[in-house]
């Protein structure tokens, strides 16, 4: 998607093992989320950054952790990932609460 | 808690054919009401809603909003193959953590 890229795109890991998503902008918005997605339970916010160094939880936050150095980049870590955080998860950009929102393509993460 | 309540779940109808995809909300301190499409990958952005009674239309795609009862439509004219995908309607609010709280979409499939 134009703007934004996620990496990796899948990923394949053990069951506590520390694992870092990555999503990285070029719009330059303030903005950035990241988000789950799950059957049946539909897309779920886990953390967001409204500026650099600036972040707060959202609805399934837990095991969860994030960081925002850069406005450019914002980082998703699992400090020991479990079955239970196995989905897509996505990132996503806007310029201001209440505008569009872009979506970054997606990483497929399995626990195993 | 807010929550976004999105009908049917599961729609299939055939080519040519006009849908009509409902989406309910209760939400803390409206903002707008989205609607993406999302196929295999991220969700696309299709309209924002924020006032009343203003229809957004782009091609055979169409929504409103009605604040007072709290819903919104998505409507397709003489749909395509294309068209199928899962449809969601998401709400950014004032009330709770920040971004989009999404219901769990209609999968909307369209037979030839």
């Amino acid at each position: 998607d134009a703007g934004i890229t996620q990496s990796p795109r899948h990923k394949v890991t053990e069951t506590g093992t520390p694992v870092t998503l990555r999503c990285h902008q070029t719009e330059n918005h303030r903005y950035m989320y990241w988000y789950r997605q799950d059957p049946g339970h539909g897309l779920r916010l886990i953390h967001y950054s409204y500026g650099v160094k600036d972040t707060d939880k959202g609805e399934v936050s837990d095991g969860y952790s994030v960081s925002r150095s850069k406005t450019e980049d914002f980082l998703l870590t699992l400090e020991s990932a479990t079955s239970s955080q196995t989905s897509v998860y996505f990132c996503a950009i806007s310029e201001d609460r209440g505008s569009g929102y872009t979506f970054g393509s997606g990483t497929r993460l399995t626990v195993v | 808690e807010d929550k976004v309540v999105q009908s049917p779940l599961s729609l299939v109808v055939h080519e040519g054919d006009t849908v009509t995809l409902n989406c309910s909300y209760e939400v803390t301190n409206f903002r707008s009401l989205l609607w993406y499409k999302q196929e295999k990958k991220a969700p696309t952005f299709l309209f924002m809603l924020t006032s009343s009674g203003i229809e957004k239309k782009s091609g055979r795609l169409s929504s409103i909003l009605d604040k007072k009862e709290l819903f919104s439509i998505l409507n397709i004219t003489a749909t395509q193959t294309g068209d199928s995908a899962v449809y969601l309607c998401a709400v950014v609010s004032g009330g709770g953590a920040d971004g989009l709280t999404f219901g769990k979409g209609t999968h909307l499939i369209i037979q030839p």
